[in-house]
């Protein structure tokens, strides 16, 4: 299982920090990633990030590349991305997924998502 | 980056009928084509990856098709809890992109 959290609301031009807490496998085992999509209410998915297993391999959606960055720690079975200068377009759900490269590069599991508001 | 485009934008069908959901990549993707269904209160679900591989724990009602860059999910036999969303996302190449999405609405 994967679950979001985040600051539910934060203000234009601050950093939105995401964390995504999960569980029945592991950021260091051989194959294993976690991505983060995004969902503006009633429009589609953006997908915004990747991580890897291994540290040298995250991607970014070149759209955002400049505000985004994704980590992740092991030993708390957990993955982060941060937003810098967040607006009102970045009001969205957002999830986190897993991605086994075993099976390809598709989320196999999401979590329920975490909403995010963006005011002054 | 691939563009998705995804048909129709709604859907409305009676259980037991059968539908289909198209998309189309605007360049070769291969067969990296996946299907997700979502639903209020609930994880996104993938049904079909790889275009027409059927995900574990998913109801053989639901297929897969690829004709070059033109991808087809139908679902046999519609049942009531099939209703919700759906979308198509390229797994071939980065930036991932998904389709538009269509909505599923059982008579």
């Amino acid at each position: 299982t994967l679950k979001e959290s985040g600051p539910g609301i934060l203000q234009p031009s601050q950093t939105l920090s995401l964390t995504c807490t999960f569980s029945g496998f592991s950021l260091s085992a051989h194959g294993m990633g976690v991505g983060w999509i995004r969902q503006p209410s009633g429009k589609g998915l953006e997908w915004l990030a990747n991580i890897y297993w291994n540290d040298d391999d995250d991607y970014y959606n070149p759209s955002l590349k400049n505000r985004l960055t994704i980590s992740k720690d092991t030993s708390t079975n957990q993955a982060f991305l941060k937003i810098s200068n967040v607006d009102t377009a970045d009001i969205a759900t957002y999830y986190c997924a897993r991605i086994n490269r075993h099976l390809g590069y598709f989320f196999d599991y999401w979590g329920q998502g975490v909403m995010v508001t963006v005011s002054s | 980056d691939v563009q998705m485009t995804q048909s129709p934008y709604n859907l409305t069908a009676s259980p037991g009928e059968s539908v289909s959901i198209n998309c189309k990549a605007s360049k070769s993707i291969s067969k990296f084509l996946a299907w997700y269904q979502q639903k209020p209160g609930k994880p996104n679900k993938v049904l079909i990856y790889d275009g027409s591989t059927l995900q574990s724990g998913i109801p053989s009602r639901f297929s897969g098709s690829r004709s070059g860059t033109d991808f087809t999910l139908t679902i046999r036999s519609l049942e009531p809890e099939d209703f919700g969303l759906y979308y198509c996302q390229q797994h071939n190449e980065y930036p991932f992109t998904f389709g538009s999405g269509t909505k599923l609405e059982i008579k």
